[in-house]
């Protein structure tokens, strides 16, 4: 079975460009999560999103937006990119018992972003 | 949301030493989750446990968790060059949000 998949692995934009990641969970599972993970830190909580809604925001601008498709795969965009937006963006997903997770989260291998 | 808080931030040990790392968070959680990550690569699941579980075995991992001090502590046995990475504690609790720590750097001599 494949694992969590990323897309791209690598990107470089430019300041005030746009750009859209993708991620696709581990069959069965419904619920993905973004993380944001600059050099020499832990991953930052970014978005949660279960069976197509948002369930969880972290403190991120609203130049970062997500959605999650009916095949459950996601796509994390950001706008106006800066910078600081330079980070390894990974993505989650875990299978569900009920509301609550009880389940493991796997990590995909992440898109590292580079914004010049 | 949860925050666990990896102790100590970096440690260097001797191939076949024994490693340990230590994590601590604030409220009840439903589990917990260690992971690993090398360098500038995705997070690896290497074990979760339960908050009725006190100890739990994968290989040459041995996790422990102590509910009443909120803390838990996964320890690596004989540990190989392969084992170079950062560790990563994650507890989970009913909100479902995993928020990280910096991690702890492990780093295995020769």
């Amino acid at each position: 079975d494949a694992g969590v998949t990323q897309s791209p692995t690598h990107l470089i934009k430019t300041r005030g460009q746009h750009v859209t990641l993708r991620c696709s969970p581990i069959s069965g599972h419904k619920s993905v999560s973004w993380y944001q993970q600059v050099l020499g830190q832990g991953p930052q909580f970014i978005f949660q999103y279960y069976e197509k809604e948002e369930r969880g925001r972290g403190n991120f601008p609203d130049r970062f937006s997500a959605r999650q498709f009916p095949n459950y795969s996601s796509e994390l965009n950001v706008n106006a990119l800066l910078l600081g937006d330079s980070a390894l963006y990974l993505c989650a997903s875990r299978g569900l018992a009920g509301a609550y997770s009880y389940n493991e989260q796997f990590f995909g291998p992440g898109t590292r972003l580079t914004v010049l | 949301s949860q925050q666990g808080e990896e102790d100590p931030q970096a440690l260097s040990i001797q191939e076949g030493e024994n490693a340990t790392m230590n994590c601590s968070y604030k409220t009840s959680i439903n589990n917990l989750q260690w992971y690993r990550q090398n360098s500038g690569r995705g997070l690896v699941h290497l074990i979760l446990i339960r908050s009725n579980e006190r100890e739990k075995h994968s290989g040459r991992l041995r996790v422990t968790l102590d509910t009443s001090k909120k803390s838990s502590s996964l320890l690596i046995t004989a540990s190989r060059a392969a084992d170079t990475a950062s560790y990563f504690c994650a507890p989970l609790n009913r909100d479902d949000k995993i928020i990280f720590g910096k991690g702890t750097r492990l780093h295995i001599l020769p």
